[in-house]
Parts: structure tokens; sequence; C-alpha cells
């Protein structure tokens, strides 16, 4: 059974681009979420998506953004890139809520110069 | 606000040594509780939740709610243990937001 796919797996973009990261989930699983990881404020949430819908969403600028296909895989978004937003993007599933676990994907490396 | 605290950045034992990594939290409703590993160069993965009252390659961890914890304990570590563990509980109305605390480096010595 296939994990949790994140891509691209790095990623170097310029203050002021925008920059997509897409994630597929495990089969049948149905909530998505994501994470930031920094080495200054660890692992911290962004949002989760449930059958298309968001359902939480942590405290982050409106310049991160995110949507779930109808086949559960997710996207993120983020405009007008910051330097401060260089992390590691994790993105996790479960089959409906995290109360089960999440399964974690690799994470996306987004570095911005 | 809901809040994990690992207060050890740096566990460092013996091979063979018993094991305790630290976690505090802080909620107001019931908790519901996980601890997650990371390997050197492997994804973050789910080690036990504490619901399931399970015991995973050897690891334990007992919620205890008067004190707020859910230490991850292990009787003998072994070199392979070596890792970063994050301790997380769930929030949000589904459940669906894990709040993670800082992570404790173990590093298992021969």
């Amino acid at each position: 059974k296939a994990g949790v796919t994140q891509t691209p797996r790095y990623l170097i973009k310029t203050r002021g681009q925008q920059v997509t990261l897409s994630c597929s989930p495990i089969s049948g699983h149905r909530s998505v979420s994501w994470y930031q990881q920094t080495p200054g404020q660890g692992l911290q949430f962004l949002f989760e998506y449930f059958s298309e819908t968001q359902r939480n969403k942590g405290n982050f600028p409106g310049r991160f953004s995110g949507r779930q296909f109808s086949n559960s895989r997710s996207e993120m978004n983020v405009s007008t890139l910051e330097l401060g937003d260089s992390a590691l993007y994790l993105c996790a599933s479960s089959l409906a809520a995290g109360r089960s676990g999440y399964t974690f994907g690799s994470g996306t490396r987004l570095t911005v110069v | 606000a809901q809040r994990v605290t690992q207060p050890e950045k740096l566990l460092s034992v013996f091979k063979g040594a018993p094991v305790e990594l630290k976690c505090n939290y802080s909620y107001s409703g019931s908790p519901e509780l996980f601890w997650y590993v990371q390997y050197s160069r492997q994804r973050l993965q789910l080690l036990l939740r504490h619901i399931s009252r399970e015991s995973i390659k050897g690891f334990t961890a007992d919620l205890n709610k008067g004190e707020t914890s859910f230490h991850l304990k292990k009787p003998f570590a072994q070199e392979e243990d070596s890792a970063m563990y994050y301790c997380a509980l769930s929030d949000g109305e589904y459940g669906n937001k894990l709040v993670f605390g800082a992570g404790t480096i173990l590093r298992v010595k021969s």
C-alpha cells in the first residue's frame, strides 16, 4: 500500500513568488492535513481538509491556502513568499479524523531566497 | 491554550538503561495523546496512541490525568531507538489538529 506522497521534494523560490505543493494521501484516506516544520517553531498545524472541505485552520496568514480534490488529493499554496516561509512542509492523511493517528509524507523542503 | 511540553531537548542514555521521555500537556477537555518518532532520514511516524494502550518496540506510555503527563518509557534502551521523539495531542472538533511538543532527541550510546 503506497504511503503519503508529496511532490516536489525540494523547491527553491524567490521572495514575492508563489508556490504550490502537492500531496497524495493513502488510498481510502479522506482527511488530509498540512504542517510546517522549522527549527525555531517546530511542527505547526496549517489546515485540515475532509471531503473537499476545510474543517480546521491554524494561525497562519491568509497567504497560506489549500484545497482538496474529489479524489482526496490536496494542494497547498503560499503566495507572496517571504524568507520566513522557508521550511519543511509535511502532509499527513488519516481515514476520518486524527484520533486514529496520522500517516505523514516525507515533506517538501521549501527554500525562499 | 492547548500546549504540549517536552522539557528535554536531548536525552542521552547507555544501551540497556531505562528510558523515560517526558511529556506534559495542557488541555481543557479529555485529551487524546500520541507519540511520534522520526528516525534519521526517515519520515515522521506514529509510535503509539494512548487510547490503544499498546506497546510498540518495547515502548509504553500511560496517560496520567492528575499530573497531565504522558511520559514514554522503555525498560532497556537499544541503539536503534536513537531518534527524535514528539509528543502530540489531538485537538479540534474532529480531533484533526495535532499540537506537537518541541521534541526530544534520544541518543543511545553503546
